[in-house]
């Protein structure tokens, strides 16, 4: 196993639910990020956190709103989601230095938006 | 910010064929390149790299090689198995901070 965990592995929820995923890493890594994969898309970057702190968010909607408490562990709130937000949502986790290295991913959680 | 162009998006080989991937970047400043198989239902892995120093490196069916001056980095598999089919992404990034960008994916089938 890679020591990247997600739960749930499987969400549905109505458009008027509020839920969470989590994500969990136990690598020892500094760096977490949240990534969306849609069906014959590339795997959208959603967030970014380093050290705990939010370092890029692209142009994600405010119904997606993600949490940092420590740097072993990251949050994806949804809350009023549509159904073309449904997809696999993937949370990878890296050490960040002066030398690239590998990301390493969680399973997925496979959300259905209802 | 970075584009990456993977092609093509389904590839469909015989066992012992050699199946190629080809990926274009845009952004001159990438120096990290890794490629990442994804079984259906699992998560993606990295299955090599290659830095932008390299121009070409291999692990065992598996080679990679890049092309800074064109800006396209392509996988390679020789002796294709079944256990090979997946979905294959390349990715690019840059400096100290790994965000990678990702292409869109071939999904790979590889016939017995």
């Amino acid at each position: 196993e890679t020591g990247v965990t997600q739960t749930p592995r499987h969400l549905v929820m109505g458009m008027t639910n509020k839920k969470s995923l989590k994500c969990e890493q136990h690598l020892g890594h500094n760096a977490m990020y949240w990534y969306k994969q849609s069906a014959k898309k590339p795997l959208e970057l959603m967030f970014v956190y380093n050290f705990k702190e939010q370092t890029e968010n692209n142009s994600v909607p405010s119904r997606f709103s993600p949490e940092c408490p420590n740097s072993s562990h990251l949050f994806l709130h949804l809350h009023t989601l549509q159904p073309e937000d449904s997809a696999l949502y993937l949370c990878a986790s890296s050490q960040v230095t002066g030398v690239d290295t590998e990301a390493f991913f969680g399973q997925g959680t496979r959300l259905t938006v209802v | 910010g970075e584009n990456v162009e993977q092609h093509p998006s389904t590839l469909s080989v015989q066992e012992g064929d050699s199946a190629v991937i080809k990926c274009t970047y845009s952004d001159s400043a990438s120096n990290y390149f890794p490629w990442y198989k994804q079984e259906l239902g699992k998560r993606p892995q990295l299955i090599i790299d290659i830095r932008s120093n390299v121009g070409e490196k291999k692990d065992q069916r598996i080679a990679v090689t890049l092309n800074k001056t064109a800006k396209h980095f392509s996988l390679h598999i020789t002796e294709t198995q079944p256990e090979d089919s997946a979905v294959y992404f390349c990715a690019a990034s840059k400096g100290g901070s790994y965000i990678p960008t990702f292409g869109r994916g071939t999904s790979l089938i590889v016939h017995p």
